[in-house]
């Protein structure tokens, strides 16, 4: 399987701890995206790397949220000291630079569970 | 704020009919639309784009027409199928509201179902 990969899956958490997630963008793709999803809702935009550089940030993304993407390959996004509010599906997207950057390949996601 | 949002959250269809899913957008500067797929515990799948230099384009059983005038766009799924059913979402580019170009601005979605 050649698309976006993300791990874990699912992830349960209790409030405060710190969470971690991966992806792993088309081998070709230099840009990155995550994406937040609640129940019922469409994705929305969290953050934006061009190769290593993290090019734009949602208002979403408090100062709890870090994203990196240190070598310009995989990305890691991490929440820290969780709240219930960021229960939510995470998804991670990747695109080439060289067709307009708007078509986007999503992951299967991480689904996140806060107690 | 969203902009891009759905006539209906729902839709169901007899297999073999077609379906139409309607999305509207507020942003006339808006210059690149897409539609995706999402199946159950599964992320979007590209099902066609549309840039606003064209008015219709066409797919493999899908069909996506855009109406500047009254800024809203449609999916049409022709000979609907067990496998389409899914929620489906149109985005358009947030270059215009100042974000980059793959930052995606999402409709709610629209469940279709299809009846066997």
């Amino acid at each position: 399987d050649t698309g976006v990969s993300q791990d874990p899956r699912h992830k349960i958490t209790k409030r405060g701890q710190n969470v971690t997630f991966r992806c792993d963008p088309i081998s070709e793709h230099n840009r990155l995206y995550w994406y937040r999803q609640t129940l019922g809702q469409g994705p929305e935009f969290l953050t934006y790397f061009q190769n290593e550089a993290q090019l734009e940030k949602s208002r979403l993304l408090s100062d709890r949220f870090s994203a990196e993407r240190p070598k310009g390959s995989f990305s890691t996004l991490e929440i820290q000291r969780t709240e219930q509010g960021d229960s939510a599906m995470y998804l991670c997207a990747s695109s080439p630079s060289n067709q307009g950057g708007e078509k986007l390949f999503f992951g299967s996601g991480t689904q996140l569970s806060v107690l | 704020g969203e902009s891009v949002g759905l006539h209906l959250p729902t839709l169901s269809v007899q297999e073999g009919d077609n379906s139409i899913i309607n999305c509207a957008y507020s942003n006339s500067a808006s210059d690149y639309f897409i539609w995706y797929k999402q199946e159950s515990g599964k992320g979007p799948q590209f099902i066609i784009d549309i840039r606003s230099n064209m008015d219709k384009r066409q797919g493999q059983r899908v069909t996506v027409l855009l109406n500047k005038t009254v800024k809203h766009l449609s999916l049409q799924i022709a000979a609907t199928q067990p496998g389409d059913s899914a929620v489906y979402f149109c985005a358009e580019n947030g270059m215009n509201y100042g974000g980059s170009q793959g930052n995606l601005i999402f409709g709610k979605g629209t469940k279709l179902s299809v009846k066997p």
